[in-house]
């Protein structure tokens, strides 16, 4: 089973910033949180990941609370290109990747 | 360059059929996986090759054949499938396959099992 809840949906305006939240409140700490998010029909596409510090690099940026019991991914300006779903993943050394349903996330002109 | 490349793009099928899915990657990973996404649903692990060798089959139907020939490419023999097997079947390579590496996903061959 997936280690995170993510909310099913959410909206954004074109050109705002997008703030997805994921709660993995039983995180171990050595389990990295990972985002990803796949366009229709396409393969999911890596964005972001992080251990304890916050993260940024030039598609967003990924803030996790002091206590890893929750992230929040940043997509800054978001665009109509951005619509898609958005799958948080919580993983330790050894195992491997288990997707929840993620957030379908939808930006509006 | 972080690009998995997959073929076919679609592939329709019969029960009877037997067909291929390859993926290839050339970014020196030497982990591959296959995973299958139904729907409106999440990917779920089949399999996961790590230096070549089968280290994780998630209970997947023999009717589902993977094969690892080299580091670069990764095949899944298909084989009598049913149609509930119609999905998207995605391949993945990371690093090292141990769990924390980031993994990188080609565009998946659409499946129709007739």
């Amino acid at each position: 089973d997936a280690k995170t809840t993510q909310p099913t949906s959410m909206d954004c305006a074109e050109g705002r910033a997008a703030n997805l939240p994921c709660n993995h409140s039983t995180i171990s700490g050595n389990e990295y949180v990972y985002w990803y998010r796949q366009i229709h029909s396409q393969g999911p596409q890596y964005i972001i990941h992080g251990l304890k510090n916050n993260e940024t690099n030039e598609m967003a940026s990924l803030i996790i609370t002091e206590d890893r019991k929750s992230s929040t991914l940043i997509l800054p300006h978001a665009t109509l290109r951005d619509t898609a779903v958005y799958y948080c993943i919580v993983v330790d050394y050894g195992q491997n990747f288990v997707f929840g349903p993620g957030t379908r996330l939808s930006v509006l002109p | 360059d972080t690009e998995v490349t997959q073929t076919p793009k679609h592939l329709v099928m019969g029960m009877t059929n037997k067909k291929s899915l390859k993926c290839e990657q050339h970014m020196g990973h030497r982990a591959m996986y296959w995973y299958k996404q139904k729907a409106k649903k999440p990917p779920e692990l089949m399999f996961v090759y790590s230096y070549e060798k089968l280290s994780i089959n998630e209970s997947v139907p023999s009717r589902f054949s993977p094969e690892c020939p080299n580091s670069s490419l990764l095949n899944l023999h298909l084989h009598a499938l049913q149609p509930e097997d119609s999905a998207l079947y995605l391949c993945a390579s990371s690093g090292n396959g141990r769990g924390t590496d980031t993994q990188y996903f080609g565009p998946g061959t659409r499946l129709t099992v007739l």
